[in-house]
């Protein structure tokens, strides 16, 4: 069965205090590698896909890496807007389609 | 460029009720895939539809179902509402089905309250 799991569940940092989240997966035919944010109450905001292992992405802050079980995104010096839930996400084929097999999230709280 | 829209933003029905929520694709693309994501988890694959058909779907009972329609927007309809029903429902749409690279992006959702 297709699996994500995500950890630390819940990390609180300082502002400036770097850390990284986890995000495991044992897939079948996996396609592709996502990374959301998702503030409460909203839709998750797309933030990196990542294809082959070996793969690094940047976006302000933020760093995601893909290994061939794992990927990581890396938050360098933090700052309180940081502060949301971070989906991962593997895409994986279905019918003749895509569908995303989500983890459950890591909710950061970023704090002054 | 317009992005994913939804409607409502809200719906509050009782057990045994029926709802048809509303998904506007973004701009450009032609695959809409629907997911429901209850308190505190991440979201789980509903279904998806291109050219206005079914195109894989999640392990959900046939009481949820959808359309889509040339102009690639959808519609998600439940039937036979449950408490277990109250979710967010999200839809995302996406440029091309079956391709490799197909970022999908999300709507803001439709907050389901079934009492």
């Amino acid at each position: 069965e297709d699996q994500v799991t995500q950890s630390p569940e819940a990390l609180r940092l300082q502002e400036g205090e770097s850390s990284s989240l986890n995000c495991s997966y044992t897939v079948s035919g996996l396609r592709g590698l996502f990374w959301y944010r998702q503030d409460p109450g909203k839709g998750p905001e797309f933030l990196f896909t990542l294809y082959s292992a070996g793969e690094e992405k940047e976006k302000e802050r933020l760093k995601a890496t893909l290994t061939k079980k794992e990927s990581f995104l890396h938050i360098t010096a933090p700052k309180p807007e940081d502060s949301a839930t971070y989906l991962c996400a593997a895409s994986i084929l279905t019918g003749g389609g895509n569908k995303l097999t989500f983890g459950t999230g890591t909710q950061l709280k970023v704090e002054l | 460029e317009t992005g994913v829209t939804q409607s409502p933003t809200h719906l509050i029905k009782t057990r045994g009720q029926q709802v048809t929520l509303r998904c506007s694709s973004q701009s450009g693309h032609n695959t809409v895939s629907w997911y429901q994501q209850a308190l505190g988890q991440g979201p789980q694959f509903i279904f998806q539809y291109y050219r206005e058909e079914e195109n894989g779907r999640g392990n959900f009972p046939p009481r949820f179902s959808g359309l889509q329609f040339p102009n690639y927007s959808s519609e998600l309809n439940v039937n036979a509402l449950e408490l277990d029903d109250s979710a967010l429902y999200l839809c995302a749409s996406s440029l091309a089905v079956g391709q490799p690279r197909n970022e999908q992006f999300f709507g803001p959702g439709t907050r389901l309250t079934v009492l």
